[in-house]
Parts: structure tokens; C-alpha cells; sequence
């Protein structure tokens, strides 16, 4: 079946170093992917999402690319701050059907100033 | 507040109670989506219903669970003679049909003593 394979955690960086979450997906078809933030104490947030193969998605100084060729979707910020220290997960939305989301394992971010 | 809530955000029951969770979606938000979350994993799908009708299950949902949607607005989970493997979070989402983001709530956090 479908999966999502994330860069296992936690990170840990210093305030304005530069961030990659890596995330790798199998999927059978052609899938939407997203990025969903949770800070915490909160529920799970939309970051950022693509829906077709060399789409970039972006939001709040976050990027990622859908590569189809490596099956990828890396999360990227040039400059993190302490307010994005979080969990990351990465998700596909299987097309058709329910469109349910499957999600990677998620990875601890903490930002130090 | 027009996101998505849940009730209760946490409950502690005994092993072999049962448990009833509700989830109120955003208004004329016809799909809705359960699912669990245990820790260190990300979301795992549960079931979904379009309108009042339950359209997929995952195998994850034994015979002791069962959801309902009776009007197509609020929906409810319940586990029947809890077991400690029971414990996590529970999330609930929503989405207008066939477009746009799965919104989800805070989660209710089951505990099983």
C-alpha cells in the first residue's frame, strides 16, 4: 500500500541554521502531498502543500518540491526561528475514494536561540 | 470558533468500559475523517464518512469500534470494552467534498488504566 517514509528525529538547530526534513513516499498512482505542522499543545495545521509532479509549495518561509523522479517532498527553511520548533509530519492523499491522508512518523523540531 | 471541535479533549477510563467520543465538524463540511494517533507514530486512518454514509473502514477499526454520522453534521466514535492498546489520541477532520485541505480538531486524548 501507499507510505510515507520522514527523516526520523528529533532535530535539534540554533536559530537562523537552515532546516531539511527529508520525506520519501510510495504511492501507486499520483498523489497530493502536504506538509502538516503540529505545535505544541495544538492540533495538526496545514503547512504546505502540492499537487502534481514539479509543484512547490510554500508557506511562512517553508518550501518543498514534489519530485515524481525521486519520490520526494523535503521540507526546507533558510532560516528557522524559535517559534517553529514543532513536529513536522509529512502526508500523501491517496486520489479517489476517500482521499484519506497517509502520514509519516513526524520529526521533532526544536529551534535554540 | 468555526474550526473543527471534539469532546472530550481527554478522558481516562478503565479497561472494559466503554467510551464515546463526538466530533463537530466545520459546518457544510460533508466528508469527515477519524483517526488515531499513538505516540511517536503519525495519524493513522480509522474511518470516513461522506454525508451520514460510512464509506471506508480500516482494518485498524475492530468489531469494538463503531462511528456514526446520523444527520451528516456531528459524528460519533465508540469503543466498546476498552483495551490499554486503546490508549491514544484521537483526531477528527473535515473537508468540503473533493477539494481543499482536511481541517482537523484538537484531538481527544484516550487513556486506558
Amino acid at each position: 500500500g501507499n507510505s510515507v517514509t520522514q527523516m526520523e528525529g528529533p532535530v535539534t538547530l540554533s536559530e537562523e541554521a537552515f532546516l531539511t526534513i527529508n520525506c520519501t513516499y510510495t504511492a501507486t498512482g499520483y498523489p497530493s502531498l502536504f506538509w502538516y505542522v503540529q505545535y505544541p499543545g495544538e492540533g495538526l495545521q496545514l503547512l504546505l502543500k502540492a499537487t502534481k509532479a514539479d509543484d512547490k509549495g510554500s508557506n511562512k518561509g517553508f518550501e518543498a518540491t514534489y519530485r515524481k523522479e525521486t519520490t520526494s517532498f523535503h521540507l526546507e527553511k533558510g532560516s528557522v526561528q524559535v517559534s517553529d520548533s514543532a513536529v513536522y509530519f509529512c502526508a500523501l492523499s491517496e486520489e479517489g475514494g476517500s482521499e484519506k491522508l497517509v502520514f509519516g512518523k513526524g520529526t521533532k523540531l526544536t529551534v535554540n536561540p | 470558533d468555526t474550526g473543527v471541535s471534539q469532546d472530550p479533549r481527554h478522558k481516562i477510563t478503565k479497561r472494559g468500559q466503554n467510551v464515546t467520543f463526538r466530533c463537530d465538524p466545520i459546518s457544510e463540511h460533508n466528508r469527515l475523517y477519524w483517526y488515531r494517533q499513538t505516540l511517536g507514530q503519525g495519524p493513522e486512518f480509522l474511518t470516513y464518512f461522506q454525508n451520514e454514509a460510512q464509506l471506508e473502514k480500516s482494518r485498524l477499526l475492530s468489531d469494538r469500534f463503531s462511528a456514526e454520522r446520523p444527520k451528516g453534521s456531528f459524528s460519533t466514535l465508540e469503543i466498546q470494552r476498552t483495551e490499554q492498546g486503546d490508549s491514544a489520541m484521537y483526531l477528527c477532520a473535515s473537508r468540503r467534498q473533493a477539494f481543499g485541505e482536511q481541517f482537523f480538531g484538537p484531538g481527544t486524548r484516550l487513556t486506558v488504566l
